[in-house]
């Protein structure tokens, strides 16, 4: 079955720091490939996708591009705020045996930045 | 108001008594899905909707839990007898029409049920 893997947290940075949160996936096909976040005592947020290899997602100032040959879509982003602490989900979804777009989550990743 | 809602944000219980979790997705969605999140865990899948039918219950985790939606808009979620380890946040999302490349879940905000 699908699965998706990213980086055990908690993460902390300090402001304007480089951020990466590594995460590949297992699929059978063709997943579009998502960033959820989570913002403390909020629901889940769309974050960025790609669609097909080599897309470039992009929202906010991260960034994360579609590897196929490497199975991964890490997310950056190049100077960190303190806003941006969260918990960070990747996703994948592919058609399912129902015809539906089942969506696939890793574990999520926890970042703190500090002041 | 244009996103998903739930309702009610915070629900406590006592073990072995019976609640009820309400989703309004965004109108237009046909499918509608209820994840449970529990602490320090992914997102776990529990049913999925299209339309006013559940083609996936794969999810749910025993059949003390059950999920109807009615008019292809509201969706309960029911939690008999409710236990300890039911202790969780419940998370509905709904997307336009949970097929095709790059169908976007929105999700709510959450309800978080605490059984005592």
């Amino acid at each position: 079955g699908n699965s998706v893997t990213q980086m055990e947290g908690p993460v902390t940075l300090s402001e304007e720091a480089f951020l990466t949160i590594n995460c590949t996936y297992t699929a059978t096909g063709y997943p579009s490939l998502f960033w959820y976040v989570q913002y403390p005592g909020e629901g889940l947020q769309l974050l960025l996708k790609a669609t097909k290899a080599d897309d470039k997602g992009s929202n906010k100032g991260f960034e994360a591009t579609y590897r196929k040959e490497t199975t991964s879509f890490h997310l950056e982003k190049g100077s960190v705020q303190v806003s941006d602490s969260a918990v960070y989900f990747c996703a994948l979804s592919e058609a399912s045996f129902g015809g539906y777009q089942k969506v696939t989550f890793g574990t999520g990743t926890k970042l703190q930045v500090i002041p | 108001g244009a996103g998903v809602s739930q309702s009610p944000s915070n629900k406590v219980t006592e073990k072995g008594k019976d609640v009820e979790l309400r989703c309004d997705p965004i109108s237009g969605h046909t499918a509608l899905y209820w994840y449970r999140q529990s602490l320090g865990q992914g997102l776990e899948f529990l049913i999925y909707f299209q339309g006013n039918s559940a083609p996936d219950k794969s999810g749910l985790p025993s059949d003390r839990f059950s999920a109807e939606r009615t008019g292809g808009s509201v969706s309960t979620l029911t939690i008999q007898r409710t236990q300890q380890e039911d202790s969780a946040v419940y998370l509905c999302a709904s997307s336009p029409t949970g097929r095709g490349v790059g169908d976007t879940q929105y999700f709510g905000p959450g309800t978080r049920l605490t059984v005592l």
